[in-house]
């Protein structure tokens, strides 16, 4: 089992519709969790991070993080043709603390 | 504000040939590390500098070596290159090597190993 899973996608929404993307881990001691929006050829760059269990939001995203089922999520609501990319989780261990393991990607398609 | 640099984008290598992949940091970060990417995966981690004089292996060390020349420099090494290495390699640092920190991706080297 991988350490951190996501959905293999590819996941394609119409626009302005919700685009929900799904992260599991394996890791109990996984204390920080974030995701990363990566466009083709480019680097990955910080949405947005989440610690605490329940939600939280930035704009259009919203992350959901529930540790006791070692799931976490992010919901783009009112999606845009901008947000079709490649979207990366990624988790953090206390034992270890700034070395990030990621899971493989979902990507997403945001048709007009 | 440059961020973190890498050099160079681009790289062809014939099967053992040696090079050194450049990242350069001017946000005065602690914590640098080396990631390689292969196609439809994430990211995977090669070795870590957690502070200045410290580095360590990640998930897949093998067949590269790293130097933390400096606070803001961190390279890697391939000493004899080999298909398996044919990667989209990315550095990145950290505030420090801590929980809740933003890491801060370069562009990117694009290696092909023939």
């Amino acid at each position: 089992q991988k350490e951190v899973e996501q959905n293999s996608g590819p996941l394609s929404v119409p626009e302005g519709a919700i685009a929900s993307l799904n992260c599991t881990y394996s890791d109990r001691g996984s204390q920080s969790f974030f995701w990363y929006r990566q466009y083709s050829g480019k680097s990955p760059e910080l949405i947005m991070f989440i610690y605490s269990n329940g939600d939280k939001e930035d704009g259009r995203f919203t992350a959901q993080l529930n540790k006791a089922s070692q799931y976490v999520s992010l919901l783009i609501r009112d999606s845009q043709p901008s947000d079709s990319a490649t979207y990366l989780c990624a988790v953090r261990v206390s034992t270890n603390a700034g070395k990030s393991t990621f899971g493989d990607g979902t990507t997403l398609t945001v048709k007009p | 504000n440059a961020g973190v640099t890498q050099t160079p984008k681009f790289q062809v290598l014939k099967t053992g040939q040696s090079m050194t992949l450049q990242c350069a940091q001017d946000m005065n970060h602690n914590s640098m590390y080396w990631y390689r990417q292969d196609p439809g995966m994430g990211l995977r981690l090669i070795y870590y500098s957690a502070s200045e004089g410290t580095t360590d292996k990640g998930e897949v060390p093998n067949g590269y070596n790293v130097s933390r020349l400096n606070k803001r420099e961190f390279s890697l090494r391939l000493e004899s290159a080999a298909p398996s290495q044919t990667s989209v390699y990315f550095c990145a640092s950290l505030p420090g090597h801590t929980l809740n920190t933003e890491a801060f991706f370069g562009q990117g080297t694009r290696l092909t190993v023939v």
